[in-house]
């Protein structure tokens, strides 16, 4: 059975940085493409980031682009996203997703991201 | 950058009936959409990949149509536990993007 463990998420203040890690099991990590999708509260999906199997191909969305970076460790079955410059509209709830078919096919529990003052 | 457009917004429906969502794209996407449900609290679900494919699990009331920018879910008979929200994202190129989602609410 797939897992998917999010973890990192808290309350941080505009401009500073947290790191998520998904701790993931049950399937065959380092074959997967892996994402992180993010939620705000009452709001919809917004998907963030994506990275290749292997690790060097990387994408982001433009509203996160040179703040955060994806990564992750094959090794240990983690992945990361490590988020800088943290702005408000940042808050929301972050999913790590591993893909299948091409798409985000099983989904973490989500951890919850609160940027406030 | 591709953008999609969901509609309704709402959808209010009885048990039973039959729910069509659709989902527009601001080009052609081709093939590369799909579609997932969110019910409160809880993770997406993947339904239907690449505009027609059931994944692995889903009912066989799920279907799912289109092509290029005109998509459709349809949901054939509701059942209680389909009430809920439903979104579509394409993979077509990057950046990735969701829709707005439609809510399908009990009339």
């Amino acid at each position: 059975e797939v897992q998917l463990l999010d973890s990192g998420g808290g309350l941080v203040q505009p401009g500073g940085s947290l790191r998520l890690s998904c701790a993931a099991s049950g399937f065959t990590f380092s074959s997967y493409a892996m994402s992180w999708v993010r939620q705000a509260p009452g709001k919809g999906l917004e998907w963030v980031s994506t990275i290749s199997p292997s690790g060097p191909n990387t994408y982001y969305a433009d509203s996160v682009k040179g703040r955060f970076t994806i990564s992750r460790d094959n090794s240990k079955n983690t992945l990361y996203l490590q988020m800088n410059s943290l702005r408000a509209e940042d808050t929301a709830v972050y999913y790590c997703v591993k893909h299948d078919y091409g798409y985000p096919s099983d989904w973490g529990q989500g951890t919850l991201v609160s940027v406030s003052s | 950058e591709i953008v999609l457009t969901q509609s309704p917004a709402t959808l209010s429906l009885s048990p039973g009936e039959r729910a069509t969502l659709s989902c527009r794209a601001s080009q052609s996407v081709s093939s590369y959409l799909a579609w997932y449900q969110q019910k409160p609290g809880q993770a997406p679900r993947l339904l239907i990949f690449d505009a027609s494919n059931r994944a692995t699990g889903i009912p066989a009331r799920f279907s799912g149509s289109g092509s290029g920018t005109d998509f459709t879910l349809t949901i054939s008979s509701l059942e209680p536990e389909d009430f809920a929200v439903y979104y579509c994202q394409h993979r077509s190129n990057w950046p990735r993007a969701f829709g707005g989602g439609t809510k399908v609410e009990i009339k």
